[in-house]
């Protein structure tokens, strides 16, 4: 089925290690986002890609690094983890209209 | 200050009956667009309706509809006879500036819903 595909959908971690959260759309959408997840809080961004080539901050990027690797995949790196990062991570595209936002399903991280 | 504000964070319904969640958004853009988001227990985020900040009348998707006014900057869900599949939490969004890719969705703390018989 087309949409965004996130992997893993499950991750321990414990605290310092690295680890990168992968996504990838077949919608050919330009434009790819990552958030977290956390409970009474909604969902923040993290980072955007606008479009191939460029990256930008969201509202809470410390703490992460991010490629757009293509127009379909953009990943999402933890370098050295900490407990604040356990969260559920979701990444989005969206088309260039900006009115059709598809979601993954989420990676669920907890960090020991 | 907060863009988009969920002041309900729990509501209760009777299966069959109407429900209005709440949701207000704080912006000086005059182009935006207005999300509506489904979360089951399961996870996943759903997309349930949408109204640009132009559109001149409220959207409907079925049994969901959106109360758009303008002039006090709410949108609010209203779904209709209930069922005990709606039970879930809900997200308001929004999307600030012109169409064209690279605008970021900005949500509200999110409404939990609870259909009961």
């Amino acid at each position: 089925n087309a949409g965004v595909t996130q992997t893993p959908k499950f991750q321990v971690l414990k605290t310092g290690q690295s680890m990168t959260l992968q996504c990838a759309q077949d919608m050919n959408h330009n434009s790819m986002y990552w958030y977290r997840q956390d409970p009474g809080m909604g969902l923040r961004l993290i980072y955007y890609s606008a479009s191939e080539g460029t990256t930008d901050k969201g509202e809470v990027p410390n703490g992460y690094n991010v490629s757009r690797l293509n127009k379909r995949e953009f990943s999402l790196r933890l370098e050295s983890a900490a407990p604040s990062q356990t969260s559920v991570y979701f990444c989005a595209s969206s088309d260039r209209g900006g009115n059709g936002y598809t979601f993954g399903s989420g990676t669920r991280l907890t960090v020991v | 200050a907060q863009k988009i504000t969920q002041t309900q964070p729990g509501m209760f319904v009777q299966e069959k009956e109407a429900v209005t969640l709440d949701c207000t958004y704080d912006t000086s853009d005059p182009s935006y667009g207005l999300f509506w988001y489904k979360q089951p227990s399961s996870g996943e985020m759903i997309f349930l309706i949408y109204q640009g900040s132009y559109d001149q009348q409220n959207a409907t998707e079925g049994r969901y509809s959106l109360n758009f006014q303008k002039a006090r900057k709410s949108a609010n869900l209203v779904i209709s006879a209930s069922q005990l599949g709606d039970s879930a939490m809900y997200f308001c969004a929004m999307r600030e500036g012109l169409t064209g890719g690279g605008n970021k969705l900005t949500f509200g703390t999110g409404t939990q819903l609870k259909v009961e018989l």
